[in-house]
């Protein structure tokens, strides 16, 4: 079974700053990897995904990847009170299926 | 597009009790992906279907578990005879392949089970 692994938090960070979560993974064929946040309640929903080393910025969120070190980290500059969530690393395993990490809540205090 | 479509949202039974379980995926989507979620094990892949084939049930807790797609609009996760270990929320989700990998999987609203 492949492992996926996150601190799980909490993640205590005030507002306006940069929030940073991480995740290392077991498998080193693993190519695609997936950012998902997921509210109180709520299902998750996908925020970033990086294929290749280095980082990919959308917006506030930067997602950044080395395959060397089999580690993926998402950043969120900014924080608003709304980015307080669960935020869940998912890496493929074989083409088809994504194997989740336990996730991280992140409290943004205002 | 409505997105993925989960009935019942919310479901209370007695242990020994079957449980059914709905998913309608997004129309054109050719993967369908049962998981679970508790606050010990997180998000886990139960089973998923590519063209309403099974393609890897591995994450199927037990025999007490079983999934059907009879065709591309509908899934269904039945337990037989549910036990209050079973409790958890359940998703259901879809995607469509795009090249050789899986597109962005998108989630239902979940059915929260819980079994007394």
């Amino acid at each position: 079974q492949k492992e996926v692994e996150q601190n799980s938090g909490p993640l205590s960070v005030p507002e306006g700053a940069i929030a940073s979560l991480n995740c290392t993974y077991s498998d080193r064929g693993s190519q695609s990897f997936f950012w998902y946040r997921q509210y109180s309640g709520k299902s998750p929903e996908l925020i970033m995904f990086i294929y290749s080393n280095g980082d990919k910025e959308d917006g506030r969120f930067t997602a950044q990847l080395n395959k060397a070190s089999q580690y993926v980290s998402l950043l969120i500059r900014d924080s608003q009170p709304s980015d307080s969530a669960t935020y869940l690393c998912a890496v493929n395993e074989g083409a088809q299926k994504l194997v989740f990490g336990q996730g991280t809540r992140l409290t943004i205090n205002p | 597009d409505a997105g993925v479509i989960q009935s019942p949202r919310h479901e209370v039974t007695e242990m020994g009790q079957e449980v059914t379980l709905r998913c309608k995926p997004i129309s054109g989507h050719d993967y369908l992906f049962w998981y679970r979620q508790t606050m010990m094990r997180g998000l886990e892949l139960l089973i998923y279907f590519n063209n309403n084939v099974p393609i890897d049930d591995s994450g199927m807790p037990e025999d007490r578990f079983s999934a059907k797609m009879p065709n591309a609009s509908f899934s269904t996760l039945k337990i037989q005879p549910s036990e209050p270990r079973d409790s958890a929320v359940y998703f259901c989700a879809s995607s469509l392949l795009k090249g050789l990998f899986l597109d962005t999987q998108y989630f239902g609203p979940g059915t929260r089970l819980t079994v007394l």
